[in-house]
């Protein structure tokens, strides 16, 4: 079965420093892999998805993540937090051949202070 | 790009009466339609899959009679909880899926904050 883990809960940067959120994967298949955004009471936005093309994906507001399959991870990062990331992060692993439903990790609260 | 909108954003009902939240596609057809529930400080729990002319999936442990999902074309879906009470009070998010000509995408709706009373 496809799943997801996301490392930690809560990550706290300063404005400037770089970003790392953390997510490990587990799939028996090539996986198709996303991370989310999410505004306290709003829906979710796509930031990225990895679909077995190139391994390094860019994506929007700067971040990018790197899919490497030796170490079943996908972290997302960005160089240079702004205070607007202030978020709830998911990373989403889409279920092959079970009618291509999405299974979310557990969020990662990203904090950033002045 | 892709947009869904989902109506209402927040609702308060009395505990006995049903809510209907409504999602649309805006400018693409969706193939599939989720609906998740998402309680606070936690992630989203996918609660039933529904394809356009048929019956919605359920996830195990969702009550198919309690909340009522309706994907009467390829641009809108519902869903009507029914005979609310307090602990159905959530944040329910739904998400479209295009699967057409090249393009797979999961859009999502802004969500809507139940809350009864």
């Amino acid at each position: 079965a496809q799943s997801v883990t996301q490392l930690d809960s809560h990550v706290s940067v300063s404005e400037g420093t770089p970003v790392l959120l953390r997510c490990n994967y587990s799939s028996s298949y090539s996986p198709s892999l996303f991370w989310y955004v999410q505004h306290p009471n709003k829906g979710l936005q796509l930031l990225l998805k990895y679909t077995s093309a190139a391994t390094l994906v860019k994506g929007i507001n700067g971040f990018e993540a790197e899919f490497k399959k030796s170490e079943t991870s996908f972290h997302l990062t960005k160089p240079s937090a702004h205070m607007s990331d202030a978020a709830e992060y998911f990373c989403v692993v889409r279920i092959t051949g079970g009618g291509n439903k999405l299974t979310f990790g557990t969020g990662t609260q990203l904090k950033v202070e002045l | 790009g892709a947009v869904v909108s989902q109506h209402p954003s927040w609702v308060i009902c009395k505990s006995g009466t049903s809510v209907k939240i409504e999602c649309r596609s805006l400018d693409f057809q969706a193939t599939t339609m989720f609906w998740y529930r998402q309680f606070p400080k936690q992630s989203l729990m996918l609660m039933a899959t529904s394809n356009e002319g048929s019956k919605a999936t359920y996830e195990q442990g969702v009550e198919k009679d309690k909340f009522l999902i309706n994907h009467a074309s390829l641009t809108l879906s519902t869903l009507t909880v029914t005979s609310a009470h307090p602990e159905d009070s959530s944040f329910y998010i739904c998400s479209a899926r295009e699967f057409i000509r090249g393009r797979d995408g999961y859009t999502f709706g802004s969500g809507t904050r139940l809350t009864v009373v």
